[in-house]
Parts: C-alpha cells; structure tokens; sequence
C-alpha cells in the first residue's frame, strides 16, 4: 500500500470549471507539499503546508490533519493549469510521494 | 518562496561519457540537498541525501559510484552520472533543505538526461 494516494489519477475538464485533486496519506507528517509539474518535466512547488488553507491566486490548498486528507483546488481553470499535480507528505525525515494526478484542461 | 536552481535543464550525452547536474539554492542555505529520480509517468523516488561537507547517503538500489554526490558548499550540490548508459536516461531532480526539519524542501525545476 502506498503512503500517499492520490485521486483522480487523470482529470479532463472544460476551461472555467472548477477542480479539486484530492489526497490521502497514512503516515504521521509534519507538512504536506502540492508540486506541479509540466510536460517538460520542470517542477514547481504550489504549496507546502501543515495544518488549515492556503490560497494563491487561482489556487486553493487545504489539509485536514485528522482525516489524513488533503484537497488542491483550482478555480476558473485555464488551459495553462494542463500539468501533473504532485501530492507529497514528509514524516519527520522521510518524503513521500504520490503518483499525481494528470489535468487536462481544455480550451 | 525559496527558490532552487538546476543546470542543465536538458543534456543528451552519449553512452560511456560523464554528465554533471548542478543544484543550488539561490536565496538560501542549503544543510540537506536531495536527489531523486523519476522514470516516465512514476513518483519521484530518493537517490540519495547530501548534507554539506559530508558524504550522501544512499538509498537502497543506487550505486554511489554510478551516481556521484558532492555537495562542497551550503548552496550548491552536484550530480554525476559516471559512464552513463541509455538506462540512466531520466529525469532528475533536486531539492533543497535550510532547516533543521527535512520537510521544509524547496524543489528544483529537473534535468532532463538523455543518453544515446
């Protein structure tokens, strides 16, 4: 079984729509990472958070410590948020990752 | 955010030559740098860690002689794939820690390796 599973696996949707990827983890963390990462393979990290919300323009991370869950949402999605989305949780000293979630947006 | 840098971002070599990835941290001190390595449509998996001045420590499977780690200074950490096969043809990345707790990493944008 996997310390991080991540749902959907692929996501296709309508520019505009909203989107939310989920995660879960089965570990203890101190915090959780959203990267994204594009068809060229460069990665970016979205968030890094530990407990609550954070927002960044268009996009919306939340974690709820106690159901072991986490949720990236995307609003008024656009063609550019097309990218691989990264769940990753860190123990104390480890680093785990999910296998993402595919996005397609589609103009 | 903290911001970690990687060159090349591509560089196809062929077989039996030596590639050099660099990784640095640009507006911060790097204590713990981290290799990884992602094989098409997989999660990034853990080569090895660095701390400065000492030598990587090794996950389980990867050879410390094919894949060789230096990390000489606070913001940079290099890889070097040694006599490189078309299998080492992948996607490296690495990422960056100034703390004292390994979670707090910033990541690097990858190298893309291809080996003819």
């Amino acid at each position: 079984k996997n310390e991080v599973e991540q749902s959907p696996q692929n996501l296709t949707a309508q520019e505009g729509e909203f989107i939310t990827i989920n995660c879960s983890y089965s570990v203890g963390i101190s915090a959780l990472h959203w990267l994204q990462q594009h068809p060229g393979g460069g990665i970016v990290s979205l968030f890094m958070l530990s407990s609550g919300k954070k927002k960044h323009g268009r996009l919306i991370a939340t974690i709820n410590i106690q159901e072991k869950h986490s949720s990236l949402h995307i609003t008024a999605s656009h063609p550019r948020d097309s990218a691989v989305y990264i769940c990753a949780v860190s123990p104390h000293n480890q680093f785990y990752f999910g296998t993402g979630t595919s996005l397609t947006v589609i103009p | 955010g903290a911001v970690v840098s990687q060159h090349p971002s591509r560089v196809i070599c062929k077989s039996g030559t030596s590639v050099k990835i660099e990784c640095r941290s640009l507006d911060f001190q790097a204590t713990t740098m981290f290799w990884y390595r992602q094989f098409p449509k997989k999660s990034l998996m853990l080569m090895a860690t660095s701390n400065e001045g000492s030598k990587a420590t090794y996950e389980q499977g990867v050879e410390k002689d094919k894949f060789l780690i230096n990390h000489a200074s606070l913001t940079l950490s290099t890889l070097t794939v040694t006599s490189a096969h078309p299998e080492d043809s992948s996607f490296y990345i690495c990422s960056a820690s100034g703390g004292t707790d390994v979670y707090e990493q910033y990541f690097g944008p990858g190298t893309r390796l291809t080996v003819t």
